[in-house]
């Protein structure tokens, strides 16, 4: 199994441009999540799933947006870049939102840089 | 939101025992105490989850006080491929929340 996949791996934008994060995952999970990690600190939640066709947002929503139109699928869109949002994005999916045996399993991030 | 506090770094040797305190005084009656590790331009992986007492797997090992107010990650032996960030998190009803983690550097 792939687990979770995120394209493209690296992306350098300039102010003002869009673009969109894609995250799928081949597990079958009802939650998905989608986080940023600035250098040296720790993860913050953008936003996150339950399932098809439901979205909430994080603790940090701002300038982002998602959808959630399949179980595997997860876009990240970001409409008007800004240097704010240069970091690394993960996404993370899991079989359920609490309790034991759920862990999150990750995909290796998207290095994006805003200049 | 529960919040957890953990040490910012740790420095270890090669063959060591590591343990790293999470302190979680604010924890819900339904969350789970879970732990995971971070290598430099990778995403968290899970290490270990626990509710109480004391879980065990082939990575690491887990402590939970009767109170659950803090727990301790335990690693057997550590080598210096684990170097990297170590995150306590309670999982429960909510979102998920990732504190600054503790950067453990294993020397040789």
């Amino acid at each position: 199994n792939a687990g979770v996949t995120q394209t493209p791996k690296f992306r350098i934008l300039k102010i003002g441009q869009s673009m969109t994060l894609q995250c799928t995952q081949d597990m079958n999970h009802n939650y998905m999540y989608w986080y940023r990690q600035d250098p040296g600190m720790g993860l913050k939640l953008i936003y996150y799933s339950v399932g098809a066709g439901i979205t909430d947002k994080g603790e940090v929503p701002n300038g982002y947006n998602v959808s959630r139109s399949t179980t595997e699928d997860f876009p990240l869109r970001l409409e008007l870049a800004a240097p704010s949002q240069t970091s690394v994005y993960f996404c993370a999916s899991s079989s359920a939102g609490t309790g034991n045996n759920s862990p999150l399993h990750f995909g290796n991030g998207t290095r994006l840089t805003v200049t | 939101l529960a919040k957890t506090t953990q040490p910012i770094s740790m420095d270890s040797y090669e063959g060591q025992e590591v343990n790293i305190t999470c302190s979680h005084n604010n924890i819900a009656t339904n969350d789970y105490i879970t732990w995971y590790q971070q290598f430099p331009s990778q995403g968290p992986r899970f290490i270990i989850q626990g509710y109480k007492t004391k879980v065990t797997n082939e990575v690491a090992s887990l402590f939970i006080p009767a109170d659950r107010k803090s727990s301790t990650l335990s690693l057997p032996r550590v080598s210096l491929s684990d170097t990297a960030v170590y995150y306590c998190l309670l999982v429960g009803l909510g979102q998920l929340t990732f504190g600054s983690g503790t950067q453990l550097t294993v020397l040789p």
